[in-house]
């Protein structure tokens, strides 16, 4: 299976503040990973699919890049409603796995 | 506006079948260039993919839970069923469907583009 690592696991930010999340994969995913975003008591959302493109509707604050075992979605200015959970997930081969999670939280 | 809506028991007992039904509404679960899901989140943890049903009823499950589950699709009802079999407390979990957007056939560009609001089962006697 391919495991996929998230750093940090929880992150403490400023409303207007950009940052970065990584998505490590054990092995490579080539760009077929995405990102979904949580918040608490909903079903996850699709920002990211294929590593860099945003889903229809999505705010343009949000976008991600990297290939192979390295990625990062990054918010440029964090506003109120982005503090939630960011999980990544590969699409590369099954077994399908998710990260374990990021929880940012305002500071 | 498609959305799916989860439907089963809440509480299971152990050793039992757990049988939840997604129904698709607004939309037809024939539809080319999807498949549909099951994903499960254990309580405050992470998610965990279950298994991909297509419209013609091609299944893929993750092996970790393969021996214990069925999805299958009935087209006739717009609906996506998932049965997972001798259930003990480590099934306890949210459980989600969700749409798979395949955006080029037979590659992995695809994603989970849309999302049931999940159900709550808990396995106890």
């Amino acid at each position: 299976d391919i495991q996929m690592t998230q750093s940090p696991s929880s992150l403490s930010a400023f409303v207007g503040d950009r940052v970065t999340i990584t998505c490590r994969a054990s092995q490579s995913t080539s760009s077929y990973l995405n990102w979904y975003q949580q918040k608490p008591g909903q079903a996850p959302k699709l920002l990211i699919y294929g590593a860099s493109s945003l889903q229809s509707g999505v705010p343009l604050r949000f976008s991600g890049s990297g290939s192979g075992t390295e990625f990062t979605l990054t918010i440029s200015s964090l506003r109120p409603e982005d503090f939630a959970t960011y999980y990544c997930q590969q699409s590369y081969t099954m077994p399908y796995t998710f990260g374990q999670g990021t929880k940012l939280e305002i500071k | 506006q498609v959305q799916l809506q989860e439907s089963g028991p809440g509480l299971v007992k152990p050793s039992q079948t757990l049988s939840l039904t997604c129904t698709v509404a607004g939309g037809s679960i024939s539809s080319g260039g999807y498949s549909w899901s099951w994903i499960r989140q254990h309580p405050g943890k992470g998610l965990e993919w279950i298994g991909n049903i297509n419209y013609s009823g091609t299944t893929y499950y993750n092996p970790s839970l393969k021996s214990r589950v069925t999805i299958s699709v009935d087209t006739s009802k717009n609906q996506f069923s998932l049965k997972l079999s001798s259930v003990t407390a480590a099934d306890t979990a949210v459980y989600y469907c969700a749409r798979i957007l395949v955006r080029l056939l037979y590659t992995p560009d695809w994603s989970f583009d849309l999302w049931g609001r999940g159900t709550l089962v808990t396995v106890s006697s």
